[in-house]
């Protein structure tokens, strides 16, 4: 069955510190890997996607590359800022594209 | 273009009471999801409507839980009777893909959350 194994949190950095959260995943066939973020006091949202081995997803300075060979979707961010504090989920969505599956989300506090 | 909305945000009821929380898709979506994450664990899926029909309800708990779409438009998602281990944050989420796509994303709404003492 499809699953994601995310790191446990919380996770609390210094302001330009380097961020790397780490995110597994077991599925069957060919999915596709998603990062999403939860704000304080929001919905999530989608911080970046890929759909296929070593496809990098990227944005607002985040990066995660799809390794098939690791089953792995590790995020990271070479410098870390206050308003990046929030909950990240990993997830993974199969191939006829019904159901995401979630990490349990890892909690990031910056701090300045 | 509006996003996903919720209602209410939160809700604090007693075990045995009812609680109805509704999902406003964005307009156009005939996707629509709920999912459930309980205190500290992953976010998790219970159904997957398309239009006004249930696609997936593989994920629903028992049968105190019922999930509605009237019209292909708005959702609701009932508990009755409410127990203790159905206190949680329940998202709502839609999507425009077609079932069998790779990759379309699903917009979520800020969730429910729902206490039950």
């Amino acid at each position: 069955g499809n699953s994601v194994t995310q790191m446990e949190g919380p996770v609390t950095l210094s302001e330009e510190a380097f961020l790397t959260i780490n995110c597994t995943y077991t599925a069957t066939g060919y999915p596709s890997l998603f990062w999403y973020v939860q704000y304080p006091g929001e919905g999530l949202q989608l911080l970046l996607k890929a759909t296929k081995a070593d496809d990098k997803g990227s944005n607002k300075g985040f990066e995660a590359t799809y390794r098939k060979e690791t089953t792995s979707f590790h995020l990271e961010k070479g410098s870390v800022q206050v308003s990046d504090s929030a909950v990240y989920f990993c997830a993974l969505s199969g191939y006829t594209g019904n159901q995401f599956y979630f990490g349990t989300g890892t909690s990031l506090t910056v701090i300045p | 273009e509006a996003g996903v909305t919720q209602f209410p945000s939160h809700s604090v009821i007693e075990k045995g009471q009812t609680v109805t929380l509704r999902c406003d898709p964005i307009s156009g979506h005939d996707n629509l999801y709920w999912y459930r994450r309980v205190m500290g664990k992953e976010i998790k899926f219970l159904l997957h409507f398309v239009k006004e029909s249930k696609q997936d309800e593989s994920g629903m708990p028992n049968n105190r839980f019922l999930a509605e779409r009237t019209g292909g438009t708005y959702s609701t998602l009932k508990v009755q009777p409410a127990e203790l281990e159905d206190s949680g944050v329940y998202f709502c989420a839609s999507s425009r893909g077609l079932a069998g796509s790779f990759s379309y994303e699903q917009y979520f709404g800020p969730g429910t959350r729902l206490t039950v003492t």
